[in-house]
């Protein structure tokens, strides 16, 4: 069964530090998105990419986020100077179609900032 | 007013019993709904999906929609151990890709 892959599982980083979270969506999946949970908190949506370009970001994806679709697989998030507060586990998520339908989640990077 | 509300538990049932699991939301604009089951510090798992109001089963999970009362059901029939994880509505708008908007999860435990 096609599964949305993401790497590394767990990373940790130095505040201020660069990060690169990456994700390989399922196949022929049109939208794809970033979502984060704080431990104990709920799932937030932070930014969602369809055809090369941002569709839509929330008040959390503030200019040290960055998204980017290199190669046509994989789909990146980059935090250029990461702060205690990014500490989270991140998802990547992708839905097949325009309609709103099934969104399928990555296993998620836990990403520690020190 | 949160936008999705789901109690967080925990919901402790014996094994084969039934599990109730229910979101609340405020926003009319929600027109699909989705339950998640999420084990401790992995990505959530999709399990039911539904647009319209009205029941919808799948093995042992059935999920309710009401959309007039704004009001969303899951149910597990004959419950095991491996049920034991948090729980997760999502819901989103109609518009193409809309972002999913989740509760605070529902922490299940079966116990054998």
């Amino acid at each position: 069964e096609p599964e949305v892959t993401q790497t590394p599982s767990h990373q940790v980083t130095q505040m201020g530090q660069e990060v690169i979270l990456r994700c390989v969506p399922i196949s022929n999946h049109l939208y794809f998105y970033w979502y984060r949970q704080i431990l104990g908190q709920k799932v937030e949506f932070l930014v969602s990419f369809y055809n090369n370009e941002i569709s839509e970001k929330s008040e959390i994806f503030d200019d040290q986020f960055s998204v980017e679709r290199p190669d046509g697989s994989n789909f990146t998030l980059k935090i250029r100077s990461t702060k205690l507060e990014d500490s989270a586990m991140y998802f990547c998520a992708s839905i097949p179609t325009e309609m709103n339908t099934e969104a399928f989640f990555g296993q998620g990077t836990r990403l520690t900032v020190v | 007013q949160k936008e999705v509300e789901q109690d967080p538990g925990p919901l402790s049932v014996p094994e084969g019993a039934i599990v109730s699991l229910n979101c609340t939301y405020s926003n009319s604009a929600f027109q699909y709904f989705m339950w998640y089951r999420q084990y401790s510090r992995k990505g959530p798992e999709l399990l039911m999906y539904t647009y319209s109001s009205g029941n919808k089963e799948d093995g042992r999970f059935t999920a309710q929609v009401d959309k007039s009362s704004k009001y969303i059901s899951l149910f597990i029939r004959d419950s095991q151990p491996s049920d034991s994880a948090t729980y997760l509505c999502a819901m989103s708008g109609a518009a193409a890709g809309n972002k999913l908007t989740f509760g605070g999860g529902t922490r299940v435990l079966v116990k054998p």
